[in-house]
């Protein structure tokens, strides 16, 4: 059975850092989102992006965020300096109708 | 903005009770919920999903009921397995581009 997959499954990272999370969606899939949950908290929606381009994205997603699907596999997710507060676990997922099929995440840690 | 909530936090039930969890969301114009399950280290997984136009869905084990009076929504699991041991988010799909928008989660403990 196709699955969202994505890579590391635990980033370590000084704050300050530039890390970028990677995903591979499921293959016909053409909706891809990325979320967020703090330990112990709900999921959290970040952005969504569908043909090439951010579709919606939410308060937490600001300018120190950016996705890009650099070709027709790949879909990621970048911090440009990260902060304490951005650890947490990153899930992405990707969507065929109204179901949407999550990774297993990554967990982003900044020390 | 839009919200949705749980009830409650924790629930343990015997292996073999049925479980009741329950959700509450705030946007009478929401049309389409759906149940996920998480288990620790995953991410979460379809259950089961139920649009405004129906008030009940049956699916393996699952049902899930939805009043839009109240506006609450809730998840029966029949006859309860240890390996229905996880945290249950209850989400409603918003927005366009069908962003979820997500519940606080009830950690259900399946007792032996």
């Amino acid at each position: 059975e196709p699955e969202v997959t994505q890579t590391p499954s635990h980033q370590v990272t000084q704050m300050g850092q530039e890390v970028i999370l990677r995903c591979v969606p499921i293959s016909n899939h053409l909706y891809f989102y990325w979320y967020r949950q703090i330990l112990g908290q709900k999921v959290e929606f970040l952005v969504s992006f569908y043909n090439n381009e951010i579709s919606e994205k939410s308060e937490i997603f600001d300018d120190q965020f950016s996705v890009e699907r650099p070709d027709g596999s790949n879909f990621t997710l970048k911090i440009r300096s990260t902060k304490l507060e951005d650890s947490a676990m990153y899930f992405c997922a990707s969507r065929y109708l109204n179901e949407q099929f999550f990774g297993p995440g990554t967990r982003l840690t900044v020390l | 903005g839009e919200s949705v909530g749980l009830h409650l936090p924790t629930l343990s039930v015997q292996e073999g009770d049925n479980s009741i969890i329950n959700c509450a969301y705030s946007n009478s114009a929401s049309d389409y919920f759906i149940w996920y399950k998480q288990e620790s280290g995953k991410g979460p997984q379809f259950i089961i999903d139920i649009r405004s136009n129906m008030d009940k869905r049956q699916g393996q084990r699952v049902t899930v009921l939805l009043n839009k009076t109240v506006k609450h929504l809730s998840l029966q699991i029949a006859a309860t397995q240890p390996g229905d041991s996880a945290v249950y988010f209850c989400a409603v799909l918003s927005g366009g581009y069908n962003k979820l928008i997500f519940g606080a989660g009830t950690r259900l403990a399946v007792h032996p």
